[in-house]
């Protein structure tokens, strides 16, 4: 069956990198996403990379993907005050947001 | 343009009380998701439609929940008696079909006491 797992807290000092870390089961998953929910909103896609590479960059955000150990990571470069929220990871089979499944999130705090 | 618009935004009922959640998607996305947050985990699907057809709906407790989306726009998300257990947040999200990004609403707070 498929299972995502993740971290359930981070912290970190703002201006600092944050990475947040996920691990999935599916290995036919086709792309991977990262959503962010700020307090008291609905979820917004942040990123997502294609099984079949390796890294992603947009602008501070860098997605990094192990296959062979299905393995994702977010990092996310000078980390601001108003990068506080939850990060979650999520796997699609079918390559389109039909699919969806979703980890239990890992809350990101930034301390100034 | 407006996003994905769920009502209302908060909802405490007793248990065994009927409650319904209201979602109206993106103009031109067919394709509409209900999922259940439960507090502390990430979103579970309850049911899929294509335009106004149910497609997925393997997740929703039948004895109690059931959804319409009789336009194909629109759509209500019902459960006929709440338990305590229901206590989430209830997420609509929409897409258009085949494409990789679902746009999600704020959710609605469901608290049953």
């Amino acid at each position: 069956g498929e299972d995502v797992e993740q971290s359930l807290f981070l912290s970190v000092r703002e201006g600092d990198s944050s990475v947040i870390n996920c691990t999935y089961t599916d290995s036919s998953s086709t792309y991977l996403y990262w959503y962010k929910q700020e307090p008291g909103a609905g979820l917004q896609l942040l990123t997502y990379i294609f099984s079949n590479m390796d890294m992603k960059q947009d602008q501070r955000l860098t997605v990094l993907l192990n296959k062979k150990d299905k393995h994702l990571s977010l990092r996310i470069a000078d980390t601001q005050t108003g990068d506080s929220a939850i990060y979650f990871c999520a796997e699609s089979m079918g390559g389109s947001a039909r699919q969806l499944t979703f980890g239990s999130g890992t809350q990101l705090t930034v301390l100034p | 343009e407006a996003g994905v618009v769920q009502s209302p935004r908060y909802k405490i009922i007793e248990k065994k009380q009927p409650v319904a959640f209201w979602c109206n998607p993106i103009s031109g996305h067919n394709t509409l998701y209900w999922y259940r947050q439960n507090l502390g985990q990430g979103p579970e699907l309850l049911i899929r439609y294509e335009n106004e057809e149910a497609v997925d709906d393997s997740q929703l407790p039948k004895d109690r929940f059931s959804a319409e989306r009789l336009k194909g726009v629109d759509s209500t998300l019902k459960i006929q008696p709440a338990e305590l257990g229901d206590s989430a947040v209830y997420l609509c999200a929409s897409s258009v079909p085949g494409e990789t990004e679902a746009f999600f609403g704020q959710g609605t707070r469901l608290t049953v006491v």
